[in-house]
């Protein structure tokens, strides 16, 4: 079973903030939270990760709570390329056997 | 640098065949994953190779196989073909030298229909 808990879906209109959230209770010392979005057909695609503190790249922002049982994604501008399955995994640093869990679903409208 | 990429894009065959599908990882990059997904089961991971050793299964059958070759290039087989095979069969590869390095890049998928 995954470790983590998403909301099955989300809206947000084009241009204004997705803040997807994640919950990891049991999440432990060593476990990275790793976000991927899959666009429809499309294979995974890498978004960002974190251990302990935040972290913004390009494609978007993750706010790690202190204690590390919650995480949020925030993509700052949504556009309608963003509708997508985006997944919230927790993961040591074993890496390559990713619990992909059912993620959110967010639909962006114009 | 190029992507991963999975040959062949789309693939059909009947029940009782074997088939076999390929993926070429990032330049660089030594660990080869595979996974199936199916609507009812969503993302699910069938195995790990990293320098031509498979370091890690998940919960499939003995009819799913796979190898890796000395250049990372990776083929996954599955036998005896059952109409609940017909799924999206993705790779991911990654540099899989530690720590967050295990970040996994994905290829488009191959598309397994069974009749």
């Amino acid at each position: 079973d995954a470790k983590t808990t998403q909301p099955p879906s989300m809206d947000c209109a084009e241009g204004r903030a997705a803040n997807l959230p994640c919950n990891h209770s049991t999440i432990s010392g060593n476990e990275y939270v790793y976000w991927y979005r899959q666009i429809h057909s499309q294979g995974p695609q890498y978004i960002i990760h974190g251990l302990k503190n935040n972290e913004t790249n390009e494609m978007a922002s993750l706010i790690i709570t202190e204690d590390r049982k919650s995480s949020t994604l925030i993509l700052p501008h949504a556009t309608l390329r963003d509708t997508a399955v985006y997944y919230c995994i927790v993961d040591s640093n074993s890496g390559y056997a990713l619990n992909f869990g059912k993620g959110t679903s967010l639909l962006v409208t114009p | 640098k190029a992507g991963v990429t999975q040959t062949p894009r789309y693939l059909i065959k009947t029940r009782g065949q074997q088939v076999t599908l390929s993926c070429s990882p990032i330049s660089g990059h030594r660990s080869v994953s595979w996974y199936q997904q199916t609507p009812g089961q969503g993302l699910q991971f069938l195995f790990e190779y990293f320098s031509e050793t498979q370091r890690n299964k998940g919960n499939f059958p003995g009819r799913f196989s796979g190898r890796q070759f000395s250049n990372s290039r990776s083929e996954m087989n599955v036998s005896t073909l059952e109409l609940g095979d017909s799924a999206l069969y993705l790779c991911a590869s990654s540099l899989s030298t530690g720590g967050a390095l295990y970040t996994q890049y994905f290829g488009p998928g191959t598309r397994l229909t069974v009749l």
